[in-house]
């Protein structure tokens, strides 16, 4: 049984640049949410999809979109990158049904690095 | 907004010591979850509690919730080692809304001295 798997697992980006983050949910798992995790800080919210329309929105700005497809796997996008978008990007997967108290899956992150 | 800290920050200790982190919500939680996260990984989750003044043990480890659910509490007995790692804590936004968006708390890393 697979966990949640993200791709690439290390990035570097040129400022102004866009990037496109993949995430695998967990099977059996239809929600993907996705945080950023700057150093030493905790996992911030960014937006989460479920039946491919985002339901959550955390704030960030509009650079920051994303996308959920049929079999529940999901992409981040980052436009006109800045240097404070370096960070790790989170996936977590879980079960809408379980309302607020689901558990989340994480996977593994993406490090993304802005030059 | 609704915010979660999480003390204290950093915590330095022996092997063989107790170790206590402590978790404030500003708003009422309708769950706490707790997750590990060792240096250059991803969160883990460890456990949630859901009642009021729930109390519950895996291991050397012990977690509360308090009565009025906005605070909580991870406690570790006789740290290892393997121990280390950052404790983050973490509630829904929505209190008793369909959704599992997690604010999570400031984190408190824990160093084991051997």
């Amino acid at each position: 049984d697979a966990g949640v798997t993200q791709s690439p697992t290390h990035l570097i980006k040129t400022r102004g640049q866009q990037v496109t983050l993949r995430c695998s949910p967990k099977s059996g798992h239809d929600t993907v949410s996705w945080y950023q995790q700057a150093l030493g800080q905790g996992p911030q919210f960014i937006f989460q999809y479920y039946e491919e329309e985002e339901r959550q929105r955390g704030n960030f700005p509009d650079r920051f979109s994303g996308h959920q497809f049929p079999n529940y796997s999901s992409e981040l996008n980052v436009n006109a990158l800045l240097l404070g978008d370096s960070a790790l990007y989170l996936c977590a997967s879980s079960l809408f049904a379980g309302g607020a108290g689901t558990e989340a899956f994480f996977g593994q992150g993406t490090r993304l690095t802005v030059v | 907004g609704q915010q979660v800290m999480q003390i204290p920050q950093y915590q330095h200790v022996q092997e063989g010591e107790d170790f206590t982190t402590y978790c404030n919500s500003s708003t009422t939680l309708s769950n706490i979850q707790w997750y590990k996260q060792r240096p250059g990984g991803h969160p883990v989750f460890l456990i949630q509690l859901v009642k009021s003044g729930e109390v519950k043990k895996q291991k050397r480890l012990t977690f509360q919730f308090g009565e009025a659910k906005k605070n909580s509490s991870l406690h570790i007995t006789a740290t290892q080692t393997t121990d280390v790692g950052t404790y983050f804590c973490a509630g829904p936004m929505n209190y008793g809304g369909a959704t599992n968006k997690l604010i999570f708390g400031t984190g408190t890393l824990l160093a084991v001295q051997p």
